[in-house]
């Protein structure tokens, strides 16, 4: 069980914009910024987002993010096969001292 | 190019112990937070340890307390995992991962990752 919810899967076709939600408690998400992590088939995880909605170099504009409350998501733009990965979002937790992750959310081109 | 390199991984009978070791190259690791992550066949990613970048501070997941040691070296820039009380569920790849600049926890995220090494805990 993890500390943060995300949606199993998820899917879109190419082109298409495709979110992905995830829920934390005030002690995460409700007090610190999230991160967003991308992990391809058969890789390590790769920073995605971080601080919200921060780009690290060489991520493309496609991907965005947006936090409130307790909640947030990540949105891919102009779906490409090559977005198709396991996308896990993550939290500093104060009460637990470490992060937090979601338990991942596997999304499929189509 | 920043580069994290896991190693020491392999199979390990239940109740054994394993050293992992992450080699740091092309950054100042000293600036550097670091953490270990694992993750187990088939599911998601789990923090497993946190060690400040003067070792002063160091957090663990409840899962690995009182078994696992983290701790560093800043001049041969590395980081290491001791694992003792081995059980099956520790069974996974093991991720080293570099924390940012900022020691502000509000801040904080992992933007530089290893390849990983493997643990095995079977008899």
């Amino acid at each position: 069980q993890s500390v943060l919810t995300q949606p199993p899967s998820g899917s879109g076709t190419p082109g298409q914009r495709v979110t992905i939600s995830c829920s934390g408690s005030s002690s995460n998400i409700g007090t610190n910024n999230l991160n967003w992590y991308q992990q391809l088939p058969g890789t390590a995880p790769k920073l995605l987002l971080y601080n919200n909605n921060q780009r690290p170099s060489g991520v493309p504009d496609r991907f965005s993010g947006s936090k409130s409350g307790t909640s947030a998501s990540l949105a891919i733009s102009g779906l490409q096969s090559e977005d198709e990965a396991d996308y896990y979002c993550a939290a500093w937790d104060d009460s637990l001292n470490g992060p937090v992750f979601g338990g991942g959310t596997k999304l499929t081109v189509l | 190019e920043v580069q994290l390199v896991e190693s020491g991984g392999g199979l390990v009978q239940p109740g054994g112990s394993l050293r992992l070791s992450c080699a740091a190259s092309a950054f100042t690791f000293s600036l550097h937070s670091m953490n270990w992550v694992r993750q187990a066949p088939g599911k998601g990613l789990e923090w497993v340890a946190y060690i400040s970048t003067s070792s002063n501070t160091i957090y663990y997941a409840d899962s690995v307390k009182g078994r696992f040691t983290i701790s560093r070296d800043n001049a041969k820039n590395s980081l290491y995992l001791q694992m003792n009380s081995l059980r099956a569920d520790d069974t996974a790849v093991y991720y080293c991962a570099r924390g940012p600049l900022s020691t502000v926890f509000y801040y904080y995220y992992m933007d530089v990752w290893g390849k990983g090494t493997t643990v095995t805990v079977s008899s």
